[in-house]
């Protein structure tokens, strides 16, 4: 089974700040996605990236495929209140059957403290 | 949104009794999955259905069964529950398998006592 761990755990810091989320595992993916997932909610995808060292923008937040396609980071600038939840990455992986579908990773709980 | 709909959202149940949770989807998306969300585990893939009476297991598929009868339909069935079981369990759908996006629906907040 691939394992993707996410560090930290747990991340609480003042709005304002900058922070950078990892996303690590020992196997090679052919894509990333990253999702946002809000209390009594299901996670909503943020980006899908796919070519290693790729990096895509949305607002304040960066992320980054690495060169091997087994790690991705998230920086988000300028946290603000609105950025809190909890952060899931996801890689792809072939089945037995040759279905692919998602691994997810143990996620990064955010708080943004206003 | 995806028009993801989950029943029931909550439930208590006793150690040993059979539950079915049920997943309806608008979307007529090929691929259906069901996870389960445990602190510290995020998400793991419990069953996903790649078509009507396709089904393939996950990596924490002991323990469960799966139906899909009909495209819009996904049930997972514990057959006899165990308070390990005790997790929020979420549908999912997309068009195809892989790196395309996964629409998720409310959730079901299952307890075993």
């Amino acid at each position: 089974t691939q394992l993707l761990e996410q560090s930290p755990q747990f991340l609480s810091i003042q709005e304002g700040e900058n922070l950078t989320v990892y996303c690590n595992s020992s196997s090679v993916f052919s894509s990333l996605q990253w999702y946002r997932q809000e209390p009594g909610e299901g996670p909503v995808l943020l980006v899908t990236v796919v070519t290693g060292g790729e990096v895509k923008k949305l607002k304040r937040l960066t992320f980054q495929f690495g060169d091997a396609r087994k790690d991705s980071s998230l920086h988000i600038t300028a946290a603000q209140p609105g950025d809190t939840g909890l952060y899931l990455c996801a890689g792809d992986v072939r089945s037995n059957f040759g279905n692919e579908k998602l691994t997810f990773g143990t996620g990064t709980r955010l708080t943004i403290i206003p | 949104d995806a028009g993801i709909t989950q029943s029931p959202r909550h439930k208590v149940t006793e150690t040993g009794t059979p539950v079915t949770l049920r997943c309806h989807q608008t979307e007529n998306h090929r691929y259906m999955y069901w996870y389960r969300q445990d602190p510290g585990h995020g998400l793991r893939l419990i069953h996903y259905s790649y078509g009507v009476k396709d089904t393939d297991k996950g990596e924490v598929s002991d323990g469960y069964s799966v139906s899909r009868s009909k495209t819009e339909d996904f049930l997972l069935t514990l057959e006899s529950a165990t308070s390990s079981q005790t997790s929020v369990y979420f549908c999912a759908i997309s068009e195809t398998g892989g790196r395309v996006e996964q629409y998720f629906g409310p959730g079901t907040r299952l307890t075993v006592t």
